[in-house]
């Protein structure tokens, strides 16, 4: 167990619908990770939140959103949704301290869109 | 945009047997971990190595950090089939705290 709960484990859902993925990070950890993990793409990443600021973007979307809360856990929006956004979507969290910074995944959410 | 390029991508080896996955990159990484990743789960922090050069044993794995920090091995001794899964290599550098990814080498240890 890694200390990061990722909810729902999987989310079922039609096309154009919205749904908020929900991640908690290990106790202590101030940065927030997201990313998407395809079969194709492997594992990109979206975005880090670190103490409830924005710290860096990868490829995500504009669809997508996300933040991160006082009590640190984190939310991915995802919006408008296609087909193709159908993909494991995983948290992962760390405690900042320079580069060799270790980061934690939770289990990830199943997103299916139909 | 920093790339880690995996090879191989796929690995179906005899229990037993040696194996060599490797992690290139044209760019300079200030770090590189390695990752194990099972179905349905999420990856699992083997190592970090900072240091160029740099070697680092966990019981029968080997990594090691290229001189130029641009690259990285895994070396598995007497392979296991509990030892099957996704490697995935992941470097920061360029002063972002990001994580980049390679797209990983699924092991198979048949046996």
């Amino acid at each position: 167990d890694s200390g990061v709960t990722q909810t729902p484990k999987h989310l079922i859902t039609a096309t154009g619908q919205r749904v908020t993925l929900r991640c908690s990070p290990r106790s202590g950890d101030l940065s927030v990770y997201w990313y998407q993990q395809s079969l194709d793409q492997g594992l990109q990443f979206l975005i880090q939140y670190y103490n409830g600021e924005e710290r860096a973007k990868g490829n995500i979307l504009e669809r997508f959103s996300a933040q991160q809360f006082p009590d640190l856990h984190s939310e991915l929006n995802l919006s408008s949704l296609e087909l193709g956004d159908s993909a494991l979507y995983f948290c992962a969290s760390s405690v900042v301290q320079g580069w060799n910074t270790e980061a934690f995944f939770g289990q990830g959410t199943r997103l299916t869109v139909v | 945009t920093q790339l880690l390029e995996q090879s191989p991508q796929f690995l179906s080896i005899q229990e037993g047997e040696n194996l060599t996955v490797y992690c290139n990159s044209s760019s300079v990484f200030s770090s590189l971990q390695w990752y194990r990743q099972e179905p349905g789960e999420g990856p699992v922090l083997l190592v970090t190595v900072v240091t160029g050069g740099e070697v680092k044993k966990l019981k029968r794995l080997t990594f090691q950090f290229g001189d130029a920090r641009k690259d990285s091995s895994l070396h598995i001794t007497a392979a296991q089939p509990g030892d099957t899964g996704l490697y995935l290599c992941a470097g920061r550098g360029g002063g972002s705290e990001k994580l980049v990814f390679g797209k990983g080498t699924k092991l198979t240890v048949n046996p």
